[in-house]
């Protein structure tokens, strides 16, 4: 079946670093892959997507690229914020149907 | 303001005691899930209804219930709760049942089963 990996964390980062959290999926098809970012005490929020390989989604300074022949979507953003703190989650969603296999999350800190 | 609404945001109860979790959308979507989050498991989804009366299994449905009378509504039941049921739950909603379409989630529901 489909799968979704990426590191629990935490990942801790000094303000102003270069952020990667690496995500890479298992898949039978073709699948549609997301980024989505959960603040303290708040439900999950779309960050970011793309639907097709070498799509690159974009938002809020973050950037994923959609790799299929590594099987990638890695997460990067240039310079981190203490608002940045959150848990990210990788996703992706095949069939065109809205079934989406979630990874564990990964933890971010970001200290001033 | 677009939002999913979930009640209550935290509850502790007894094992074996009945218990709703409710779920409210305001943007009228036809499709919409449940979720539960644990620790280094991720979300896994429970339920999921692609329109009223339509409901399906998702890939944890043992131990809860769920019904779809009402487009808005999407309650999750609890019958006979557990301790391994302790869990943060997320409601979640989307347009339709193809994927690329956001899907919009609740704040969560802590629930504590002692």
């Amino acid at each position: 079946g489909d799968s979704v990996t990426q590191m629990e964390g935490p990942v801790t980062l000094s303000e102003e670093a270069f952020l990667t959290i690496n995500c890479t999926y298992t898949a039978t098809g073709y699948p549609s892959l997301f980024w989505y970012v959960q603040y303290p005490g708040e439900g999950l929020q779309l960050l970011l997507k793309a639907t097709k390989a070498d799509d690159k989604g974009s938002n809020k300074g973050f950037e994923a690229t959609y790799r299929k022949e590594t099987t990638s979507f890695h997460l990067e953003k240039g310079s981190v914020q203490v608002s940045d703190s959150a848990v990210y989650f990788c996703a992706l969603s095949e069939g065109g149907y809205q079934k989406v296999t979630f990874g564990i999350g990964t933890k971010l800190q970001v200290i001033p | 303001e677009a939002q999913v609404t979930q009640n209550p945001r935290y509850l502790i109860t007894v094992t074996g005691k009945k218990l709703t979790v409710t779920c409210s959308q305001n943007m009228n979507h036809e499709y919409m899930s449940w979720y539960r989050q644990d620790p280094g498991l991720g979300l896994r989804q429970i339920y999921y209804s692609m329109n009223v009366e339509v409901t399906d299994k998702g890939d944890v449905p043992e131990g809860y219930k769920v019904s779809r009378k009402e487009k808005r509504n999407f309650p999750l039941i609890l019958e006979s709760p557990s301790p391994n049921q302790t869990s943060l739950y997320f409601c979640a909603s989307s347009l339709d049942m193809y994927s690329g379409n956001t899907i919009y989630f609740g704040e969560g529901s802590w629930l504590t089963v002692v």
